[in-house]
């Protein structure tokens, strides 16, 4: 197992409501990627943070945001959801300019009704 | 045209032959390629990362880079069952930051 913390495991929501989905960042590890993964699909890359700053960003609208903390945890805010937003959220952390080191947590598995 | 492409498969082979599996990818300044397993329900795994030409052998994993044609493969020798899974290409795109990008995954069976 790595060192990613993910909560909650499992959420059920309704179409429109909001949710905030956390991660805890291995340890020495300061940057948070932030991946969507629809059934069947592989990982879409939502976003990343690095020294509380977003550093890049998929194709996700901007109701998809997140945050950073200065211990390196993460959240990833989701607003107005939608069916399609229905999917396994994936947190990864690793160290900056280092793709291979790259962990990933066990997920938060959202549905939305 | 996708960034990353898999055959989604299922690829299935008999327990302790070889099983092959591919990708190719559309960006040409590509800089790291990554093979990651995922087993059903379970988050990925990294199994291999490659960055040059050639071939990068890691116990009964090879992965295989081929920059020219934009593609990359990974080769499991004598295939377990525990091999079952799901195996997703992965690329990092030329530019400043670490976005992965992810193709749809091959799902390999090993019979036993």
């Amino acid at each position: 197992e790595t060192g990613v913390t993910q909560s909650p495991t499992h959420l059920i929501k309704t179409r429109g409501q909001q949710v905030t989905l956390r991660c805890s960042s291995q340890s020495g590890h300061n940057t948070v990627s932030w991946y969507q993964q629809a059934l069947g699909q592989g990982p879409q890359f939502i976003f990343q943070y690095y020294r509380e700053e977003e550093n890049g960003r998929g194709n996700f609208p901007p109701r998809f945001s997140g945050l950073q903390f200065p211990n390196y945890s993460s959240e990833l805010n989701v607003n107005a959801l939608e069916l399609d937003d229905s999917a396994l959220y994936l947190c990864a952390s690793s160290l900056a300019g280092s793709a291979d080191t790259q962990y990933f947590g066990p997920g938060t598995r959202l549905t939305v009704l | 045209q996708k960034e990353v492409e898999q055959n989604s498969g299922p690829l299935s082979v008999p327990e302790g032959a070889i099983a092959s599996l591919n990708c190719t990818y559309s960006d040409r300044g590509s800089q790291s390629f990554f093979w990651y397993r995922q087993y059903s329900g379970k988050s990925p795994e990294l199994i291999m990362s490659i960055y040059s030409n050639g071939d990068k052998e890691d116990g009964r994993f090879t992965a295989q880079l081929n920059k020219a044609s934009q593609y990359v493969s990974l080769l499991i020798r004598d295939s377990q069952p525990s091999d079952s899974a799901t195996y997703l290409c992965a690329v990092t795109p030329s530019g400043g930051y670490q976005k992965v990008t992810f193709g749809i995954g091959t799902k390999l069976q090993v019979i036993p």
